[in-house]
């Protein structure tokens, strides 16, 4: 069963950093890409970024609201997945997911498993 | 960046009936779209992806049609456990945008 447990949210100041993770079981974590997905207190779903995997040199995308102060990174040995957020706004206080990106016979892929979620606010 | 917009943004519906969501993508993404539900307190569940395909275990009530820029998720008989949120996603390029969300409600 795929499983993936978010962890690392909390309480932090505006212009403070957080390291968030994500471990991840019951799959062959190092052939997927994986992307982070955050949602606002009461607002919809907003993609962060995703993590490629190694045949693809682990490089990343990020939404335009979080690139040069959001990092994604990965170790495959551990199968886990980061997120480094840095200079953080209270607009960043968001419940952060994890999730896995299946690639299918059908050309695309899409996000097929999610963790379960880890709050970050982000107040004075 | 490719935009998406869902409506209706609200839909008060009845057990049984007959629910159609439609989302409209601002250009051309061919069939690279999914659609999630997320209910309360929960992670999003995949419905849908490649704009039809229905994903293992869920139930055949939902379906999804379109290509192109206009997309719709059906519920054919509506149940009580499908009274959430709706998310269409694009898959094609990045930034990959959700919509804004259709949220279901009970009549």
């Amino acid at each position: 069963e795929v499983q993936l447990v978010e962890s690392g949210g909390g309480l932090v100041q505006p212009g403070g950093s957080l390291r968030l993770s994500c471990a991840a079981s019951g799959f062959t974590f190092s052939d997927h890409y994986m992307d982070w997905v955050r949602q606002a207190p009461g607002k919809g779903l907003e993609w962060v970024g995703r993590m490629r995997n190694k045949a693809n040199r682990y490089t990343t995308e990020y939404a335009a609201s979080v690139r040069g102060r959001f990092t994604i990174s990965r170790d495959d040995s551990k199968s886990s997945l980061h997120l480094q957020m840095n200079s953080l706004k209270t607009e960043d206080t968001a419940v952060y997911f994890c999730a896995r990106a299946y690639s299918s016979s059908w050309g695309g892929d899409y996000s097929d498993s999610w963790g379960q979620g880890t709050l970050v606010t982000v107040s004075s | 960046d490719i935009q998406l917009t869902q409506s209706p943004s609200f839909l008060s519906a009845s057990v049984g009936d007959r629910v159609t969501i439609t989302c409209r993508a601002s250009q051309g993404i061919s069939s690279y779209l999914a659609w999630y539900q997320q209910k309360p307190g929960k992670a999003p569940k995949l419905l849908i992806y490649a704009a039809s395909t229905l994903q293992s275990g869920v139930p055949s009530r939902f379906s999804g049609s379109g290509s192109g820029a206009e997309f719709t998720l059906t519920i054919s008989s509506l149940q009580p456990e499908d009274f959430a949120t709706y998310y269409c996603q694009h898959l094609n390029g990045y930034p990959r945008t959700f919509g804004p969300g259709t949220k279901v409600d009970i009549k």
